[in-house]
């Protein structure tokens, strides 16, 4: 099992451009998380997915949009990057009765 | 929105010390966990607490969930060098199966000096 992947591994945008971040798991999980993580802060909540084919805002949604493609995909994107959203963005899942699994992360930078 | 309140934001031990830390809250969470994260990777799952008082341990890992459901620790006992790392709690309002995301403290960095 490869658990929670994530793709790209790096990536940098000028301001203005898209791009879509994807995240896939394989460990047959219901809800999937999308948060970001920025210098000397925890990680904060974009948007869940407490199932397929539902989603909702976390506390940082602005300037995102987020697709629960099937089980297995959530991906996260920017439509018009700013430099705000210069970050490390990682997803999670997670079923009950275990605990939010983390991916590797996707490092973006916006110039 | 809910903010956890954790420190210390960083500690320099040496080794064979035993550590702590501690995360508060002005909201009631009903799930308290310890992540660590190393440079470059995801948080990874130390400890999971679902209730209020309960004291578990992991290898020299032990947290407590807080009676008043606000606030955990975690402790460390005999600090080793792959300890090293940033260690974060989190907390999550829905009880037991609740899909809601987790609100995360802004991490204690944990230096080991041999």
């Amino acid at each position: 099992n490869a658990g929670v992947t994530q793709t790209p591994k790096f990536q940098v945008l000028k301001t203005g451009q898209s791009m879509t971040l994807q995240c896939a798991q394989d460990m047959n999980h219901n809800s999937m998380y999308w948060y970001r993580q920025d210098p000397g802060m925890g990680l904060r909540l974009i948007y869940y997915s407490a199932s397929e084919g539902t989603t909702d805002k976390g506390e940082v949604p602005n300037g995102y949009n987020v697709s629960r493609l099937n089980k297995r995909e959530f991906s996260l994107r920017l439509e018009s990057a700013a430099p705000s959203q210069t970050s490390v963005y990682f997803c999670a899942s997670r079923d009950p009765g275990n605990e939010q699994f983390f991916g590797p992360g996707t490092r973006l930078t916006v110039l | 929105g809910q903010q956890l309140n954790q420190s210390p934001q960083s500690m320099f031990i040496q080794e064979g010390e035993d550590v702590s830390m501690n995360c508060t809250s002005s909201s009631i969470f009903n799930t308290w966990l310890w992540y660590k994260q190393d440079p470059g990777e995801g948080p990874v799952l130390l400890i999971a607490l679902y209730k209020a008082g309960e004291l578990t341990s992991n290898g020299r890992l032990t947290a407590q969930f807080g009676i008043t459901r606000k606030d955990s620790f975690l402790n460390i006992s005999a600090s080793i060098p792959s300890d090293v790392g940033i260690y974060f709690c989190a907390g999550r309002v829905l009880a037991g199966g609740g899909a809601d995301g987790l609100t995360f403290g802004k991490g204690t960095h944990l230096i080991i000096q041999p």
